[in-house]
């Protein structure tokens, strides 16, 4: 147990829909992380926060989006579903935000199937 | 940008030594992860380089050479829980943030 909680475990919706996926960092960790895991497309780094403020964004869709709230959880909210956005979205956490950082801590995943 | 390559798949047998290839190319580096992770589950972390050469955890070894853009992952005494995907990462400079680009993953199969 990594000590970083994702809810829920699993999420089936449909096309065109708004869902949101939580992620309560590990005790101390000030840095989440949000990654996009699918069978075609290997482990997409998608964005950070570091202690509420965005600090690195990777290969985000428009259509999604984040935000870490002052007691350091975050969400990741994802609007108008598509087939291709079913995929496991993990949430890590680190203690730091920048270079002095090491190891990540990966959540359980999320299980998103859109329909 | 970044690229990682990893071999897609190995078979081992239990008990042996294999090793796990990585090769890199960044616009900046500034450390190597290798992460477990089994089917369905999370990765999870088993080492880290920044310098040059080899760091030994156990049965579990991870070496870099950062001229070459390479490193490797050396398992030993394989046992067939070590079936999994072996996941290699680069890290990126960035100054304020802290962005992993990982590799496809690369599947071990341990067999009796």
């Amino acid at each position: 147990d990594s000590g970083v909680t994702q809810t829920p475990k699993h999420l089936i919706t449909a096309t065109g829909q708004r869902v949101t996926l939580r992620c309560s960092p590990r005790s101390g960790d000030l840095s989440v992380y949000w990654y996009q895991q699918s069978l075609d497309q290997g482990l997409q780094f998608l964005i950070q926060y570091y202690n509420g403020e965005e600090r690195a964004k990777g290969n985000i869709l428009e259509r999604f989006s984040a935000q870490q709230f002052p007691d350091l959880h975050s969400e990741l909210n994802l609007s108008s579903l598509e087939l291709g956005d079913s995929a496991l979205y993990f949430c890590a956490s680190s203690v730091r935000a920048g270079a002095s950082s090491n190891e990540q801590f990966f959540g359980p995943g999320t299980r998103l199937t859109v329909l | 940008g970044q690229n990682i390559d990893q071999p897609t798949e190995m078979t081992a047998t239990e008990g042996a030594i294999v090793q796990i290839n990585c090769t890199y190319q960044t616009s900046g580096f500034n450390g190597l992860f290798w992460y477990q992770q089994h089917a369905g589950e999370a990765p999870t972390f088993l080492s880290y380089n920044v310098l040059d050469g080899l760091e030994e955890k156990g049965r579990f070894s991870s070496f870099l050479s950062r001229s070459k853009g390479y490193s490797y992952l050396l398992l030993k005494e394989l046992q067939m829980k070590d079936s999994a995907s072996y996941l290699c990462a680069v890290r990126g400079y960035m100054e304020y943030g802290n962005k992993l680009v990982f590799g496809a993953g690369t599947i071990l199969r341990v067999k009796s």
